[in-house]
């Protein structure tokens, strides 16, 4: 698969790899983190999110790893599909408002 | 409704007009949220309203933004003589109450503003 090791603001993955998106955040005593996704003309889709008090979370094709340590989240997509080319941000849930990271654009290539 | 709504879906406007632009969120959600992205950036907040009233308005870029929510309900953001750079999508999100956790915090498809 491709990853971003640190945050970069555009991913290039072939069609049936898997990807791996990378953000970090900047608030030790966020709760809750979330991933959403944009595509073109639309508002960001929630995808997961994870609580501060795990490491690991699985969802259906995505698993999104939190390593407190260093203030860093990730978000894996297995078999990437066409239909996964979009924008995708990190967000960090404060007291009552959601941060949101920079974007990560990924495009797939048949 | 099913999902937040916000109209007009694009607006384009002259330099110095006023605009209004509308947020309807999902039946029930307590908290509503206005964001702005400007083109290929992420998500700037403006403001929060936790039923009609609005704890955080921290966001707004300067005194001709101001925004309003009734019955807890519809919430509106208004730009007074606006300027090229307040182009940008203004996104509106609802969540079923604030505080610490996710409480589905839902997206509208954002207002496209271009000021001419």
């Amino acid at each position: 698969g491709e990853s971003v090791g640190l945050h970069l603001p555009t991913l290039s993955v072939q069609e049936g790899d898997n990807s791996i998106i990378n953000c970090a955040y900047s608030n030790s005593a966020s709760d809750y983190f979330i991933w959403y996704k944009q595509e073109s003309g639309k508002g960001p889709q929630f995808i997961i999110d994870i609580r501060s008090n795990m490491d690991k979370r699985q969802g259906q094709r995505v698993t999104v790893l939190l390593n407190k340590t260093v203030k860093h989240l990730s978000l894996q997509i297995a078999a990437t599909q066409p239909g996964d080319s979009a924008v995708y941000f990190c967000a960090e849930m404060g007291d009552y408002k959601l941060s949101f990271g920079a974007g990560t654009t990924v495009t797939v290539r048949a | 409704g099913a999902g937040v709504s916000q109209s007009p879906s694009n607006k384009v406007t002259e330099k110095g007009k006023d605009v209004e632009l509308r947020c309807d969120p999902i039946s029930g959600h307590t908290a509503l949220y206005w964001y702005r992205q400007s083109l290929g950036q992420g998500l700037e907040f403006l403001i929060y309203f936790q039923g009609n009233s609005a704890p955080d308005k921290s966001g707004l870029p300067s005194d001709r933004f101001s925004a309003e929510r009734t019955g807890g309900s519809v919430s509106t953001l208004t730009i007074q003589r606006t300027q090229q750079e307040d182009s940008a999508v203004y996104l509106c999100a609802s969540s079923l109450q604030s505080g610490t956790g996710y409480y589905g915090y839902t997206f509208g498809s954002g207002t496209r503003l271009t000021v001419v």
